[in-house]
Parts: structure tokens; C-alpha cells; sequence
């Protein structure tokens, strides 16, 4: 069955530690690859996106992801994280429909 | 463009009581589905919509029912609330490239 896993639930960082969340799904194919924030009480955003091209994406707040195919990872990663980065992170999968598979979450701790 | 709207923001409903959760869209996308938000479980889809006079199930359909009369609006019901059903509830509806999913502000629903 289609499937997205992440396998970190909780990170705890200080301010400036560097971020990696992990993302892997579950077979192969086309794929669109997601990452949305959710801030506390607030809804989902994107965050960044790949849907074709280079396998390295930029998103917004200096967050970027890598794609790669082999190990069907969709990694999330900021080199110097902020207590504003506080919030859940949820990695998702389109297997070229519009019906998204969300993973689980993972909870970033952000503290100063 | 007010995007996806949702209301209510908070309901609280009795065992057995019923009431239905709005949602409309202003930017013309086809496609429209529900999840529901529950801690450690990450978003599961619950109807979704691909046009007007189309729906189907997700992941966990049991106990809600929807309808798409028109493209804007994706009503869910809840024909008798359970305390199981006690979660968030997200709308979403997707367009532009990569079939990226815009979502509502969502609704915090208790049932006693």
C-alpha cells in the first residue's frame, strides 16, 4: 500500500543547531513530494514542493529538501534553525493524483 | 481570493447529536477533500471530491457524509456524533502545478 514515513515524532534542538526530518514513501513511480508546516494552532502551509527537475528544492524560511529517487527519501533539512521553526512538520506523496498521503508528523522543539 | 474557508473554528456536540461542518473554496479547484487531525496519526482522509456530483471515500469514511452540489463548497455531516469522532478537521482543496493542497484554518470538534 502507499505509505509515507517519518521517523523522527520529536525533535529537540537548541537555536542554531542544524535540522535534518526524514521522509521516506513507499515505492516507486511518479511521485509529487510535499512538506507542510503546521504552527501552533494555526493550519497547514507548504512549505516547499518537487514535482520534477532538480532533485534539490528550496522553500521558503531557508528550508530545502533533497529528492532522492534510490532510497525513495524526501529528506527536510535548515543548516541554523530559529525558536520560530517551532511546529509540526508533515512530509506527503502524490502518486500523480490529487490525493495527497500525509505522514505522521514530526514535532520540532525549538528553544532558544 | 479568501482561499478555503471553514466554520465552524470550534463545536462542541453531545453523543448521538449530528451537525455538519462547512467549507468553501474561491479559486475554482476541483478537487476538495477532509481529513481529520488526531495526534500521532498525522492527517487521514476522510471523503474527497474530484468535481461537482463526485465524491468518494478515503481512509477512515465511517460515520460522515459529504456532497458536492456546487464547486465551491464541500459540506461534511456528521449524521451521530461519536466521541471517537473528537479531532481537528481540515478542508483542503488542490490546485496549480503538482496538485499542491491549499487548506482551511480547520475545526476543533469535542464530542462528550
Amino acid at each position: 500500500a502507499q505509505s509515507v514515513s517519518q521517523h523522527n515524532h520529536h525533535v529537540i534542538l537548541s537555536e542554531a543547531a542544524s535540522l535534518e526530518l526524514g521522509c521516506n514513501y513507499s515505492y516507486g513511480g511518479t511521485v509529487n513530494l510535499f512538506w507542510y508546516v503546521q504552527y501552533p494552532g494555526q493550519h497547514l502551509q507548504l512549505l516547499l514542493k518537487y514535482f520534477s527537475g532538480d532533485p534539490l528544492v528550496k522553500g521558503i524560511k531557508g528550508f530545502e529538501a533533497e529528492f532522492i529517487k534510490s532510497k525513495f527519501s524526501f529528506n527536510l533539512r535548515k543548516p541554523s534553525v530559529q525558536w520560530s521553526d517551532t511546529a509540526e512538520y508533515f512530509c506527503a506523496v502524490s502518486y500523480n493524483t490529487d490525493k495527497l498521503i500525509f505522514g505522521t508528523g514530526t514535532r520540532l522543539q525549538v528553544f532558544p | 481570493n479568501a482561499g478555503v474557508t471553514q466554520t465552524p473554528k470550534f463545536q462542541v456536540l453531545k453523543t448521538g447529536q449530528s451537525m455538519t461542518l462547512q467549507c468553501a473554496q474561491d479559486m475554482n479547484h476541483e478537487y476538495m477533500s477532509w481529513y481529520r487531525q488526531d495526534p500521532g496519526m498525522g492527517l487521514r482522509l476522510i471523503h474527497y471530491s474530484v468535481g461537482a456530483g463526485i465524491t468518494d471515500q478515503g481512509e477512515v469514511p465511517n460515520g460522515y457524509n459529504v456532497s458536492r452540489s456546487t464547486t465551491e463548497d464541500f459540506p461534511l455531516r456528521l449524521l451521530s456524533a461519536a466521541p471517537s469522532q473528537t479531532s481537528v478537521y481540515f478542508c483542503a482543496s488542490t490546485g496549480g502545478t503538482a496538485y499542491e493542497q491549499y487548506f482551511g484554518p480547520g475545526t476543533r470538534l469535542t464530542v462528550t
